[in-house]
């Protein structure tokens, strides 16, 4: 397996502009996981979804940010408009939550930098 | 609610020399207790990881820690070092009862000297 794969790598995006982060689970897990990475914060838990159906996202900072999971392969997480604060690194995690498997793989994340 | 805290923020030790991360937690239900690595510019990569049992768990790259309950700590430890493994070492702690959502600690530097 691939592995979890995201894209773009990097985004660098003038403020005010719409943003969409994607991610591909790996094949077979059933819970995505959406993390920010920053100096101030360190990694957050932004969402996370079970079977496509979002579970918590009380980490969403507000409602400029949005994510949705239309289906077990596919999650994008919006910024919409983006702001120079949301400059981070975003990182998208899958598991399989209930098979006894306990580990949780990151994708190798988006650079999003808001200018 | 769980939280985690890693005592370092940096770390430099000579290479082939010991080091041990800190962490402690803090949880009012029984954890699972994870240590991931961050090379530059890659995701997280899982170490090892605690879920029950012998309170000593072994991971990849040489690197073990100790699950200690009364402390609520978990260090991580390598016997000698690698230039190789400078990275950012994070500790993480998930409630066995919910779903895999992982809260991290701040994360150590971890820098090898030659």
């Amino acid at each position: 397996d691939a592995g979890v794969i995201q894209s773009p790598r990097h985004e660098v995006t003038e403020m005010g502009q719409e943003v969409t982060l994607r991610c591909k689970p790996i094949s077979g897990h059933n819970s995505l996981f959406w993390y920010r990475q920053t100096m101030m914060r360190g990694l957050e838990l932004l969402i996370y979804f079970n079977n496509n159906v979002p579970i918590d996202d009380s980490g969403m900072p507000e409602d400029r940010f949005s994510a949705k999971m239309p289906n077990a392969s596919f999650s994008t997480l919006k910024i919409q408009p983006s702001e120079p604060r949301d400059s981070a690194v975003y990182f998208c995690a899958s598991s399989s939550w209930g098979t006894g498997n306990t580990e949780a793989f990151f994708g190798q994340g988006t650079r999003l930098t808001v200018v | 609610a769980q939280s985690v805290t890693q005592l370092d923020s940096q770390v430099p030790v000579f290479e082939e020399a010991p080091v041990e991360l800190r962490c402690n937690y803090s949880s009012s239900v029984s954890v699972y207790l994870f240590w991931y690595v961050q090379y530059p510019n890659q995701g997280l990569q899982l170490l090892l990881k605690y879920l029950s049992g012998s309170t000593l768990v072994k991971g990849i790259n040489g690197f073990e820690a100790e699950f200690n309950k009364s402390q609520t700590s978990f260090h991580l430890r390598k016997p000698s070092v690698h230039i190789s493994d400078t990275a950012e070492y994070f500790c993480a702690v998930s409630d066995p009862a919910g779903a895999q959502k992982l809260v991290f600690g701040q994360g150590t530097r971890l820098t090898i000297n030659p």
